[in-house]
């Protein structure tokens, strides 16, 4: 049982440089998100998905863009990584009333 | 306009006693859902509990209760008996379920529990 699988699991990048971080889910859900957790802080929004095809911005989305082709994958993108992108990323889904499923997150750091 | 607060950035609770985490909440959804999630040191979240506004009772998961005071806003998460285990950030969470934008997961800043043996 799967649940939400994030890859990689930690990543460091160079400024300026661009990457995916993965998101894949196997339990159907229409939902799904992408959040920011800076240290010792609680996770802030950055994008969301509420079906394939439809994506849209959350609290925090500069620097960061999203694709929803299929139910399962919701990959994000950074463009120009910068240092204020340091972070853990955490991917989650849930079916429409339900609780969020979490990712591992990973860990990126920009230097 | 959805906003959840959690006044305690710290707490501190001797094991095998009780603590309650506070949270309130704000939302103009006349339908949601409230949640706890647990990040231990390790960094993954774990659900905890989940409460729906027009839940008549009080949500429970074994030693997890929540204490909802609609009138006030508020959802405070009771641990009993606590253990070292539940040493951890905690994060409550709220989700509207009238649809529009209110149905994403908003959280608090957290609260750290620290359970002293």
């Amino acid at each position: 049982n799967a649940g939400v699988t994030q890859t990689p699991k930690f990543r460091i990048l160079k400024i300026g440089q661009s990457m995916t971080l993965q998101c894949t889910q196997d339990m159907n859900h229409n939902y799904m998100y992408w959040y920011r957790q800076d240290p010792g802080m609680g996770l802030k929004l950055i994008y969301y998905s509420v079906g394939a095809g439809i994506t849209d911005k959350g609290e925090v989305p500069n620097g960061y863009n999203v694709s929803r082709s299929t139910t399962e994958d919701f990959p994000l993108r950074l463009e120009l990584a910068a240092p204020s992108q340091t972070s853990v990323y955490f991917c989650a889904s849930n079916p429409t009333n339900g609780e969020l499923f979490f990712g591992e997150g990973s860990r990126l750091t920009v230097l | 306009a959805q906003k959840i607060t959690q006044t305690q950035p710290g707490m501190f609770v001797q094991e095998k006693e009780a603590v309650t985490l506070d949270c309130t909440y704000d939302t103009s959804d006349p339908s949601y859902g409230l949640f706890w999630y647990k990040q231990p040191s390790s960094g993954e979240m774990i659900f905890l509990i989940y409460q729906g506004s027009y839940d008549q009772q009080n949500a429970t998961e074994g030693r997890y209760s929540l204490n909802f005071q609609k009138a006030r806003k508020s959802a405070n998460l009771v641990i009993s008996a606590s253990q070292l285990g539940d040493s951890a950030m905690y994060f409550c969470a709220m989700r509207g379920l009238s649809g529009g934008s209110n149905y994403k997961l908003t959280f608090g800043k957290g609260t750290l529990l620290t359970v002293n043996p």
